[in-house]
């Protein structure tokens, strides 16, 4: 059982259009981290969110971290080719002291 | 700078050798991860390292793995003897505080078990 659940698994969709891709958890994070991750590639930082309700903005991507710091979205604008990959959530679950990660989304955005 | 070096890159073997991965952490940080991830379970912390000391290896699957760090700038993890079920990309990854830190993750090592 994955402790931090993303949905969708995949998704494939055409450049320009707009999509998100949601992380839940039944436990509360004290702070939550978002990677993408391109083929042969370890996975990249993108964002790290820490307060309940925050929502930072990179470019095109909006990040979301939940009132209750249990939940996240990735909102992303107008996709573009370069934006395929496995986009990962990742935190650090009361009890534990190193990240858990999620199930991942692959993207793939066609042109 | 360089980055989180892991060797081999790709690795071909037989179930039942001994596989050794090797990773070189990014200098000045001081904690150090091993991965693994598979299309079925994801990317799972298998152990990790702070000062050299491991902290927690509760991900490690079983006894046929291990791993070390001698010293602050090299860590290896060892499998003996492998079995086809241990294919997958082993990442490595370090960062320079809290394990809850942002990760730096070196470019994998594909192992493949025949």
């Amino acid at each position: 059982t994955q402790l931090l659940e993303q949905s969708p698994q995949f998704l494939s969709i055409q450049e320009g259009e707009n999509l998100t891709v949601y992380c839940n958890s039944s436990s509360v994070f004290s702070s939550l981290q978002w990677y993408r991750q391109e083929p042969g590639e370890g996975p990249v930082l993108l964002v790290t969110v820490v307060t309940g309700g925050e929502v930072k903005k990179l470019k095109r991507l909006t990040f979301q971290f939940g009132d209750a710091r249990k939940d996240s979205s990735l909102h992303i604008t107008a996709a573009q080719t370069g934006d395929t990959g496995l986009y990962l959530c990742a935190g650090v679950i009361t009890g534990r002291r190193a990240l858990t990660f999620g199930s991942g989304t692959r993207l793939q955005v066609q042109p | 700078d360089a980055g989180v070096i892991q060797s081999p890159r790709h690795e071909v073997t037989e179930m039942g050798q001994e596989v050794t991965l090797r990773c070189k952490p990014i200098s000045g940080h001081n904690s150090l991860f091993w991965y693994r991830q598979t299309m079925m379970r994801g990317l799972e912390l298998l152990i990790y390292f702070n000062n050299n000391v491991p902290i927690d290896d509760s991900g490690m699957p079983e006894d046929r793995f291990s791993a070390k760090m001698p010293n602050a700038s090299f860590s290896t993890l060892k499998i003996q003897p492998s079995e086809p079920r241990d294919s997958a990309v082993y990442f490595c990854a370090s960062n320079p505080g809290l394990a809850a830190n942002e990760q730096f993750f070196g470019p994998g090592t594909r192992l493949t078990v025949l």
